[in-house]
Order: structure tokens, then sequence, then C-alpha cells
């Protein structure tokens, strides 16, 4: 168990949908990432957040968006759905900025 | 070639033999990261080595960096059934100073009992 918490798990929603994933980093932790990992891809990095304020942008959509709340937990919100959105999402958070990361088990979603 | 890309794509072994993977990156960094996945599961960190260092151990785990070639190698050796995985490696991107962190797609290794 990493610490870092993800829900849901699973998530089967339809075109056009908005969804938000939520996450939890391990205790003390500052940072958190966002990845997307499609079926049989590697991760793509989506967006850094570090106590609270956005670090770093990777190839997000503009139909995504995060934030970083003061408790430190994070929200990665999915407007807009297409079925190509469909992929594991995975959150992680680090003590730093470029410190080990520490995955949460993912939020699996489906867009039918 | 994307920064962090791995090589080989897949890898199939017999339990006992050694697996090497490589990765290699294209920007400047200040560390590298392997991480293994089981299928469908989140991500476990296995090593950092820095940019300082050129090779470390932990485990039944070992990892070089060269810094000059901008390349990176995992040796798992006296492989387990347990081991199958894939393994990425991540880069955090200092370049820009906003520290975007960079994988691969990763080697898939299986190990056959």
């Amino acid at each position: 168990d990493s610490g870092v918490t993800q829900t849901p798990k699973h998530l089967i929603t339809a075109t056009g949908q908005r969804v938000t994933l939520r996450c939890s980093p391990r205790s003390g932790d500052l940072s958190v990432y966002w990845y997307q990992q499609s079926l049989d891809q590697g991760l793509q990095f989506l967006i850094h957040y570090y106590n609270g304020e956005e670090r770093a942008k990777g190839n997000i959509l503009e139909r995504f968006s995060a934030q970083q709340f003061p408790d430190l937990h994070s929200e990665l919100n999915l407007s807009s759905l297409e079925l190509g959105d469909s992929a594991l999402y995975f959150c992680a958070s680090s003590p730093n900025r470029v410190d080990t990361q520490y995955f949460g088990p993912g939020t699996r979603l489906t867009v039918l | 070639s994307q920064q962090g890309e791995e090589d080989p794509q897949a890898l199939s072994i017999q339990e006992g033999e050694n697996a090497t993977m490589n990765c290699s990156y294209k920007t400047s960094i200040n560390n590298l990261q392997w991480y293994r996945q089981n299928s469908g599961r989140g991500l476990v960190h296995l090593i950092l080595i820095r940019s300082n260092e050129r090779e470390k151990h932990s485990g039944r785990l070992r990892v070089t960096l060269d810094t000059s070639k901008k390349s990176s190698s995992l040796l798992i050796t006296a492989s387990r059934a347990a081991d199958t995985a894939s393994y990425f490696c991540a880069t955090p991107d200092v370049t820009s100073g906003t520290y975007k962190y960079i994988f691969g797609t990763g080697t898939r290794l299986k190990v056959l009992a």
C-alpha cells in the first residue's frame, strides 16, 4: 500500500459527460501528479501541483482540468468525454518535486 | 523517439536468468527512476539514481546511468516468476524548470517458471 488513495476505482460513463477523479496523497506529501495510461501505453504526464499551485503541465487537453485543495487532496475533472478518453488515470504524490513518486491504484475510466 | 524510451519492448526469460532492460532519454536530468507495474495496477518505485552516480544496487536490482550517452540500464538478477511485470524508467525534465516527469513506454518482462 503506497498510502495514496484514488476514488472511484472504476467509472463507466457516456460520451459528452463530465467526471471528477479524486486523489488523496500520502500524509505530508506536497506534490501531486496526474497521469493517463491508455491500453498498452506508457504513462502520459498530465499535470503537477505542488502545495496547491500548478507547477507543470503536460499534454493535458483543454477539456481536462485539475486542482489541489488546501488539505492537499487533488481532483481531476474530465469534461465532454470522448471514447478516446477511456484509460487508467493515476495520481502520484511525492514529498517535493523531483523525488520518488508514490502511485495510487488508479481509476479505470470507460467511456461508452 | 520519446524521452525515456525503453528497450526491448518485451522480454521473455526463464526463471533464474538475468533480465536487462535499457532506457534512453533526451534532456538534462538530475535523477532517473525505475518503476514496476503489475498488470493494471499502480506503479511501484524500484530505485532512483542521481545524475552524479554511475551505478546503484538494491537487492537483486542493479542500475547504471551513463549521462554522456543519456542512457540507463536496469538489471534484474536471478529472476523469479513474481518479477513478471512492466518496467518503466522516468526522468524529471528539469530543463524547463517545471519538473515534468517523462515516463517511457515500458519493457514488458515475462519470467517463465
